[in-house]
């Protein structure tokens, strides 16, 4: 069946780095959404997007669709604490049912 | 707008018990979805609803049934709880671009 593969499985890094994952598959997606979820809390949309090449920003995150819309990347500048926890990659499936499929999460700590 | 709750936040089960878990939206949305998580393995779809009547299976169905009350609720059961359904689960409505929005969770355990 149809995986995303996201990496890295979990970043540890100092407060004020810029922090970069990705999430790849073998499937073309036609839609790309990136997710985080606190600790004890549901997943929250962060960036959705819709084109191939399109790059979207949401204050210090910036997300890329890539050009062959097999993989999106991203990307968060100049971390802070509050930005701890399992980022998600979605790739919504062909036809109108509007399911997604989930990559496995990359972990993000942030050493203050 | 309250966007998507889910009850109960918390449950213990004994092997071979029932229950049902209740999921709202209020953003008059079609389409409602039921996920559970376990560590490392993302979120996989269990039943979706594409709208109101409308039931499908999704990745992981096997011991869960689901029922669209109407527009706003979706609710998930299991009919005779097994350790392996010990799980969090989360159900999801879908905005008019595909984009899916959770709600808080329910915490299973089931012993």
């Amino acid at each position: 069946g149809q995986q995303l593969n996201q990496s890295p499985q979990s970043m540890f890094i100092q407060e004020g780095e810029d922090v970069s994952m990705n999430c790849t598959s073998s499937s073309i997606f036609n839609t790309w959404l990136w997710y985080k979820q606190d600790p004890g809390e549901g997943p929250v949309l962060l960036i959705a997007l819709y084109k191939a090449g399109e790059l979207t920003s949401n204050g210090r995150l910036t997300a890329q669709f890539g050009i062959t819309r097999k993989d999106s990347f991203l990307n968060i500048s100049a971390s802070i604490p509050s930005d701890v926890g399992i980022y998600f990659c979605a790739g919504l499936l062909s036809g109108n049912t509007g399911k997604l499929i989930f990559g496995q999460g990359t972990t993000l700590q942030v050493k203050p | 707008n309250a966007g998507v709750t889910q009850t109960p936040k918390f449950q213990v089960l004994k092997t071979g018990q029932s229950m049902t878990l209740q999921c709202a939206q209020d953003m008059n949305h079609n389409s409602m979805y039921w996920y559970r998580q376990d560590p490392g393995m993302g979120l996989r779809l269990i039943y979706y609803s594409a709208s109101e009547g409308t039931t499908d299976k999704g990745e992981v169905p096997n011991g869960y049934n689901v029922s669209r009350l109407n527009k706003r609720e979706f609710s998930l059961r299991l009919e005779s709880a097994a350790p392996s359904q010990t799980s969090v689960y989360f159900c999801a409505s879908r905005g008019y671009l595909y984009e899916q929005y959770f709600g808080p969770g329910t915490r299973l355990t089931v012993t």
